[in-house]
């Protein structure tokens, strides 16, 4: 098992770029979640799936963020225009559920820098 | 919502003593309660969980108790060692249980 895969690991772009993290999920698992680590705010959950579909998106800051999740094994966090206060670690986790969670596992996270 | 309470926010030991971190919460629908251990530039990994239907659970040197009633549930690191200095995340699943709330995070240090 692979784990969760996202790349790229590590993003650098300059303010008013568009920028596009990936991440695929653990075979199997239903659930998808995207989260923003940074110094002052922690983990913050940013959006989840679940089947493909989004539940709740009512972390994602503003409307220059975005995610799709086009099939089971596949989903990306987009920001259009990035600014320099979108720069922090992104994590994709993914699980499944059935009286309660299981397999929560976390992926190695895109480090974004915008300048 | 749920909303998940953890302390101390940063916690220093000698090598060899115990740590504790303590977390609590909101939302007494809540049913899973995972521990993560963040290490510098690395993702968060899952070191011990418990389940609402049991108090106490033990794997080595890592123990982690709930207690329903009051609403709270704590890490418990015996022996530390160095290689334990980490960031330490306590979360709670929310009362549909699809969703984990994250704690703040403990910074563990381990002074040799």
């Amino acid at each position: 098992d692979a784990g969760v895969i996202q790349s790229p690991r590590h993003e650098v772009t300059e303010m008013g770029q568009e920028v596009t993290l990936r991440c695929k999920p653990i075979s199997g698992h239903d659930y998808l979640f995207w989260y923003r680590q940074t110094m002052m705010r922690g983990l913050e959950l940013l959006i989840y799936f679940n089947n493909n579909v989004p539940i709740d998106d009512s972390g994602m800051p503003e409307d220059r963020f975005s995610a799709k999740m086009p099939n089971a094994s596949f989903s990306t966090l987009k920001i259009q225009p990035s600014e320099p206060r979108d720069s922090a670690v992104y994590f994709c986790a993914s699980g499944f559920f059935r009286d309660g969670p299981y397999g929560y596992t976390f992926g190695s996270g895109t480090r974004l820098t915008v300048v | 919502g749920e909303n998940v309470e953890q302390h101390p926010s940063t916690l220093s030991v000698q090598e060899g003593d115990s740590a504790v971190i303590k977390c609590t919460y909101s939302d007494s629908a809540s049913n899973y309660f995972p521990w993560y251990k963040q290490e510098l530039g690395k993702r968060p990994q899952l070191i011990i969980d418990i389940r609402s239907n049991v108090g106490e659970k033990k794997d080595q040197r890592i123990a982690v108790t709930l207690n329903k009633t009051a609403k709270h549930f704590s890490l418990h690191i015996t022996e530390t060692q160095p290689e334990d200095s980490a960031v330490y995340f306590c979360a709670a699943s929310n009362k549909y249980g699809n969703k984990l709330v994250f704690g703040a995070g403990t910074i563990l240090r381990v002074k040799s």
